[in-house]
């Protein structure tokens, strides 16, 4: 059981570059989610998604656009790499969310520096 | 943005010594979760607390639900160096916000 898979783990980046942080889970879960945490920091919200076709903004969406087309998959997009997006990425995933809150899966994590 | 202020930022203690710390919300929560994120690691989750009042114990740990659902705290008690990290509170309507974090580091 995979759980929760997210590629690259480490991504080095020049200013103004694009990519495309993977993220998958094989559980089925409907609720997806991408946190960035910075050097000794807490977890920061950026794009969340309640199921497969819709998708909306956290805490910290600015330079960032997700989809969300199929169940397994919660792609994360840096439109335009600045220093300040780096960060350590986490994706995570939970069956549901609402009164009965499910523990969050979490993938390791895409360490991602730019210069 | 974040609906929890949670307390110490940092913890040094001995190895044997106890440790608590605290998430405090202005407003009523209907659950809070709580995570240790081992250093390099990602958060994992360790227990949900639901009820007014509940008291949860994991061994070691022990986790509390304000009465009026509107702070926690996770103590644990005689530290080891395999509790070293950082303790996270789960909150928000959706349970989308963590709080800041409390790194426990334990001294041998």
């Amino acid at each position: 059981n995979a759980g929760v898979t997210q590629t690259p783990k480490f991504q080095v980046l020049k200013t103004g570059q694009s990519m495309t942080l993977q993220c998958a889970q094989d559980m089925n879960h409907e609720y997806m989610s991408w946190y960035r945490q910075d050097p000794g920091m807490g977890l920061r919200l950026i794009h969340y998604s309640v199921g497969a076709g819709i998708t909306d903004q956290g805490e910290v969406p600015n330079g960032y656009n997700v989809s969300r087309s199929t169940t397994e998959d919660f792609p994360l997009r840096l439109l335009s790499a600045a220093p300040s997006q780096t960060s350590v990425y986490f994706c995570a995933s939970t069956p549901r969310v609402g009164p009965s809150n499910q523990p969050q899966h979490f993938g390791d994590g895409t360490r991602l520096s730019i210069l | 943005g974040q609906q929890v202020m949670q307390i110490p930022q940092y913890q040094h203690v001995q190895e044997g010594e106890d440790f608590t710390t605290y998430c405090n919300s202005s407003t009523t929560l209907s659950n809070i979760q709580w995570y240790k994120q081992r250093p390099g690691g990602h958060p994992v989750f360790l227990i949900q607390l639901v009820k007014s009042g509940e008291v949860k114990k994991q061994k070691r740990l022990t986790f509390q639900f304000g009465e009026a659902k509107k702070n926690s705290s996770l103590h644990i008690t005689a530290t080891q160096t395999t509790d070293v990290g950082t303790y996270f509170c789960k909150t928000g309507a959706n349970n989308l916000f963590f709080g800041t974090g409390t790194r426990l580091t334990v001294i041998p």
